[in-house]
């Protein structure tokens, strides 16, 4: 069964640094996505991206995150000069959908990447 | 803005037991709502979706239902075994254009042998 695949799985990085968590969304989805969970908190989202833009974004996402499809299979959230509550469970998804409308499809989530900032 | 919240936040009970999980909205105007499994420390399995339209939706010994004008969703697992446990979680999708999900808090389910 097609599943969505995150690397690394965990990531530990200093204060200050930039990391790239990457995903490998389901091949024939269209929308893409980044949610965090810190640790007892509840599951946030971050951002939403289809056809090449970002189509939706939270007051999280600020100037300090960006992402981007490089390819045709991958999906990056990085995350410039890190702070230590950027700390969380930082989760891939993606879901199908027809090219410009609104479909309601299932979002399908990956393993997630455990980022630790020290 | 929309709340989502999820009541009981933890749930033991014997094996073989039938129980319901409460998930509750602020706003109504939701497009779909989803139910999440998740395992500690593991990502989201997606469990069940029911449309806005659908009052109710079926899997296996899963059911869920959705009354939409009073903001509530409920999922029934039957028989419940060890296995079952885990963290459910609910989560909408708001009604107008966005794909963003809000979630509950979860509920933390223990089914004990």
């Amino acid at each position: 069964e097609p599943e969505v695949t995150q690397t690394p799985s965990h990531q530990v990085t200093q204060m200050g640094q930039e990391v790239i968590l990457r995903c490998v969304p389901i091949s024939n989805h269209l929308y893409f996505y980044w949610y965090r969970q810190i640790l007892g908190q509840k599951v946030e989202f971050l951002v939403s991206f289809y056809n090449n833009e970002i189509s939706e974004k939270s007051e999280i996402f600020d100037d300090q995150f960006s992402v981007e499809r490089p390819d045709g299979s991958n999906f990056t959230l990085k995350i410039r000069s890190t702070k230590l509550e950027d700390s969380a469970m930082y989760f891939c998804a993606s879901s199908g959908g027809l090219a410009g409308r609104q479909v309601p499809y299932e979002q399908y989530f990956g393993p997630g990447t455990r980022l630790t900032v020290t | 803005k929309q709340e989502v919240t999820q009541i009981p936040a933890a749930l033991s009970v014997p094996e073989g037991e039938n129980l319901v999980l409460n998930c509750s909205f602020t706003d109504s105007a939701i497009y779909n709502l989803q139910w999440f499994r998740q395992d500690p420390g593991k990502g989201l399995t997606s469990l069940l979706l029911i449309q806005s339209s659908q009052r109710e939706q079926t899997s296996g010994r899963l059911n869920a239902s959705l009354d939409k004008s009073s903001g509530r969703s409920t999922l029934y697992i039957a028989a419940s075994q060890p296995g079952d446990s885990a963290t459910y979680l609910c989560a909408v999708r708001r009604g107008y254009a966005g794909n963003m999900l809000t979630f509950g808090g979860g509920t933390r389910l223990m089914v004990k042998p």
